[in-house]
């Protein structure tokens, strides 16, 4: 069993749309988990940051951990086109280095 | 905002030479990381330097690779000599004050090894 695994997508939805996105993993030791976007060609940008289980939210962003299921989502709610990008699910625990998923390719559709 | 810079965007070099990709972290930081991505694939992590030494390294960090914080400012990857499958985007990553800190990404060093 892969150590985190996300669904590639790619997905595609209408502006407006309730985006969400998921991530498993198997290491029980994750304990901070986070969303990164990827703009093609460019580095990770950090989006939300949680630890534990739990909701986290900003803005249009909600991030969810449920450690029990060993399962994490984002939502994204509005989605607009400028929203398109890959989404990257990150974990870290027991040592500093981040573990990434595959990504999501999303792409919102005016 | 403070962030992250690497240098060069886009480095291109025949297999068997040796590359050093440029970072220079946010200030105030004092964790380092380099990650890549090969194309299509997930990012990985490569290594951790904290207090002038590796802190943490994979599997793929092997000895033609280093690491190194010539000064205060910039941090260093050194590969030492080059192979194809060396070919993949690499981040230079930096957080604050504690080793579980968020990581703020750089835009990444594009490497090609023909």
């Amino acid at each position: 069993q892969k150590e985190v695994e996300q669904d590639p997508g790619p997905l595609s939805v209408p502006e407006g749309a309730i985006v969400s996105l998921n991530c498993t993993y198997s290491n029980s030791a994750f304990q901070y988990f986070m969303w990164y976007r990827q703009y093609s060609r460019k580095g990770p940008e950090l989006l939300m940051y949680t630890y534990s289980s739990g909701n986290k939210e900003d803005g249009r962003f909600t991030a969810q951990v449920d450690k029990s299921s060993k399962y994490i989502s984002l939502f994204i709610r509005d989605s607009q086109p400028s929203d398109s990008a890959t989404y990257l699910c990150a974990m870290m625990g027991g040592s500093e280095k981040l573990v990434f998923g595959k990504g999501t390719k999303l792409t919102v559709n005016p | 905002e403070p962030e992250v810079t690497q240098t060069p965007s886009h480095q291109v070099t025949q297999m068997g030479q040796e590359v050093i990709l440029r970072c220079v972290p946010i200030s105030n930081h004092l964790y380092f990381y380099w990650y890549r991505q090969i194309l299509g694939q997930k990012v990985e992590f490569l290594v951790s330097f904290y207090n002038n030494e590796i802190s943490e390294k994979s599997e793929i960090f092997d000895d033609q690779f280093s690491v190194e914080r010539p000064d205060g400012s910039n941090f260093t990857l050194k590969i030492r000599s080059t192979k194809l499958e060396d070919s993949a985007m690499y981040f230079c990553a930096s957080s604050e004050t504690s080793r579980l800190a968020t990581q703020y990404f750089g835009p990444g060093t594009r490497l090609t090894v023909l």
